[in-house]
């Protein structure tokens, strides 16, 4: 496709299940990142991913909360044992090669809005 | 935490108007860039300025940087209803420039 894709762009479910999350980014970035983006708040950086090299997991609130990238594509981010907290839109976003110092503009899907009943 | 932050939090101005909004941050950055959202909508890239830059242009959007205050802005000149969005700046710090720290937004209503 010609922009990044997230599914599902909703979910809805009940407190303690397990959620699993999908990105498709733009073909030829290898750059990947996740956002959480509370209602009217900005966005929260929760994990990156670029190449070969090993993420950057710093922004994972806890550790119910997992991210893989398989193929250097496509991205899973997981949360298990949801809680009424984890309720809001998560972003995604993907970009080309970051080197020589210079960061490339992001590239956002638009989303799933995860509610936790 | 959020290292950019916007100001004011929400902005309401007559089409044809101009709209500013402001950015403010905390540590040294490698640059900072702005991206606007529509509701419901992902996140879409408007311009990125770097740290030895001071203004730049592209098509009624004008954005100045400045290092010694930390700050930034962004003018949008002859505003359309369609410029209706959350304007959020974006910061990328001097040795992590892959990791970038978006502010709260600004909200901008532009009235027809």
């Amino acid at each position: 496709g010609a922009g990044v894709s997230q599914s599902p762009s909703n979910k809805v479910t009940e407190k303690g299940k397990d959620v699993e999350l999908r990105c498709d980014p733009i073909s030829g970035h290898t750059a990947l990142y996740w956002y959480r983006q509370s209602l009217g708040q900005g966005l929260e950086f929760l994990i990156y991913f670029q190449g070969n090299s090993a993420p950057d997991k710093s922004g994972l609130p806890s550790d119910r909360f997992s991210a893989e990238r398989t193929g250097g594509s496509v991205s899973t981010l997981t949360i298990q044992r949801t809680q009424q907290e984890d309720s809001a839109v998560y972003l995604c976003a993907s970009s080309l090669a970051l080197t020589g110092g210079r960061s490339q503009p992001q590239h956002f899907g638009d989303g799933t809005r995860l509610s936790i009943l | 935490s959020q290292q950019g932050e916007e100001d004011p939090q929400a902005l309401s101005i007559q089409e044809g108007e101009n709209a500013t909004m402001n950015c403010s941050y905390k540590t040294s950055i490698n640059n900072l860039q702005w991206y606007r959202q529509n509701s419901g909508r992902g996140l879409v890239h408007l311009i990125l300025i770097r740290s030895n830059e001071r203004e730049k242009h592209s098509g009624r959007l004008r954005v100045t940087l400045d290092t010694s205050k930390k700050s930034s802005s962004l003018l949008i000149t002859a505003s359309r209803a369609a410029d209706t969005a959350s304007y959020f700046c974006a910061t990328a710090r001097v040795y992590n420039f892959n990791k970038f720290y978006f502010g709260s937004g600004t909200k901008l209503n532009v009235k027809p």
